[in-house]
């Protein structure tokens, strides 16, 4: 089983919806919790960034963790094409990036 | 601007080739990265490393090197020993230490293809 897992997808939704992604892991020492947005053909960058449990919003997007259960999310409200893109969850257990765990990533396709 | 510049972007090799492939940042990090992305997968460290004149293995280190003589250039040589080398390769940079050292900045990768 993997330390990390994450629906691969494909995802597609019409533009305006709210999306969901998600991703659930093993690890319980895992404190540092991101999500990177990467599109085709380019490197990732990150979207959102959370410490331990919580939510955190950031415009159009929140991120949610959710520790006891070993989930966390990532939510895009009212969501545009220019959203269309792969999303990689990422976690790590310090503040050391050696130790970063990342999802495979989801495919999200935001239809005009 | 900022940023990693990766190159070349798409690259083909023949098998039994060695290919390096090259990282420049003017960031100012001191740690950087190299990861492979392969479809299905999440990313997959190949080495890192922290300091000039200093590196480590990652999880997935045989069939590559890596050399780190500057703090801005950290190139990696795919060699005919990697059993599986087509693959995006990722190279990223973080601060080192405090907070944040866990954020990664990335590179636009380079796609190698060995025919």
């Amino acid at each position: 089983q993997k330390e990390v897992e994450q629906d691969p997808g494909p995802l597609s939704v019409p533009e305006g919806a709210i999306v969901s992604l998600n991703c659930t892991y093993s690890n319980s020492a895992f404190q540092y919790f991101m999500w990177y947005r990467q599109y085709s053909r380019k490197g990732p960058e990150l979207l959102m960034y959370t410490y331990s449990s919580g939510n955190k919003e950031d415009g159009r997007f929140t991120a949610q963790v959710d520790k006891s259960s070993k989930y966390i999310s990532l939510f895009i409200r009212d969501s545009q094409p220019s959203d269309s893109a792969t999303y990689l969850c990422a976690m790590s257990p310090s503040g050391s990036a050696r130790q970063l765990t990342f999802g495979s990533g989801t495919q999200l396709t935001v239809l005009p | 601007d900022g940023g990693i510049t990766q190159s070349p972007k798409y690259l083909f090799r023949k098998e039994g080739q060695n290919v390096t492939l090259s990282c420049e940042q003017n960031l100012n990090h001191d740690a950087m990265y190299w990861y492979r992305q392969d479809p299905g997968q999440g990313l997959r460290l190949i080495y890192y490393s922290q300091i000039v004149n200093d590196f480590q293995k990652g999880d997935i280190a045989e069939g590559y090197s890596v050399s780190r003589e500057k703090k801005e250039s950290f190139p990696l040589t795919v060699t005919s020993a990697q059993k599986n080398p087509t693959a995006f390769y990722l190279c990223a940079s973080s601060i080192q230490g405090g907070t944040g050292a866990n954020v990664l900045t990335f590179g636009a990768g380079s796609r190698l293809t060995v025919l």
